[in-house]
């Protein structure tokens, strides 16, 4: 069955660095999402994909996140200057279409900023 | 606003015995519901749906779920519990505020199930 992977599993750095967060989407899906959960707490929305353009952001996802879709089968989340809070798991997910199709996540990125 | 409530941070069955998990929502437009659940250390697993139809909708590992529309909930259910089923139960509908096409989902807080042996 195929699935979404992402790399690495798991990420310390320091803060004010810069990391990328890598995801394979399912191959035939057309929606990306990178979502993140803060330990404890819940999951919240970071960026939608689509068409290669972003097609909506959070208030978290400013300035400092880019995604890239750079090669029709990665999609990156990069984190330019990390922060303390920055700290948390990163999930990208894809789905085949919008609106009522399911969508499936990955194993998710632990980034510890340190 | 729309919203999900997961009104439980935690649920305590005993194995064999019927779970449920509750979710209400509050939706400005169609209520496409969601189940997801999460093992420790491990990615969100989607369980199951309901976009329109029947209102008891049947997913993965024995689970259903129940929409009611006039009370706006989408409770998980099963019927008898394992204790393979302990893990973080997560419940979300589609957001319908954004004008564009590419819908995210919106995430209740999430319930721990624990099914004691």
């Amino acid at each position: 069955e195929p699935e979404v992977t992402q790399t690495p599993s798991h990420q310390v750095t320091q803060m004010g660095q810069e990391v990328i967060l890598r995801c394979v989407p399912i191959s035939n899906h057309l929606y990306f999402y990178w979502y993140r959960q803060i330990l404890g707490q819940k999951v919240e929305f970071l960026v939608s994909f689509y068409n290669n353009e972003i097609s909506e952001k959070s208030e978290i996802f400013d300035d400092q996140f880019s995604v890239e879709r750079p090669d029709g089968s990665n999609f990156t989340l990069k984190i330019r200057s990390t922060k303390l809070e920055d700290s948390a798991m990163y999930f990208c997910a894809s789905s085949l279409g919008n609106s009522f199709y399911e969508q499936y996540f990955g194993p998710g990125t632990r980034l510890t900023v340190t | 606003a729309q919203s999900v409530a997961q009104p439980e941070d935690q649920v305590n069955v005993a194995e064999g015995n019927p779970l449920t998990v509750k979710c209400t929502y509050s939706v400005s437009g169609n209520p496409y519901l969601f189940w997801y659940v999460q093992y420790p250390n491990r990615g969100l697993q989607f369980l199951l749906k309901y976009i329109t139809g029947d209102n008891l909708v049947k997913g993965s590992y024995g689970f259903e779920a129940e929409f009611n529309k006039s009370q706006t909930s989408f409770h998980l259910k099963k019927p008898s519990a394992l204790v393979s089923d302990s893990a973080l139960y997560f419940c979300a509908v589609r957001d319908w505020s954004n004008a564009g096409n590419n819908r995210k989902l919106i995430w209740g807080l999430g319930t721990s199930l624990a099914v004691n042996p």
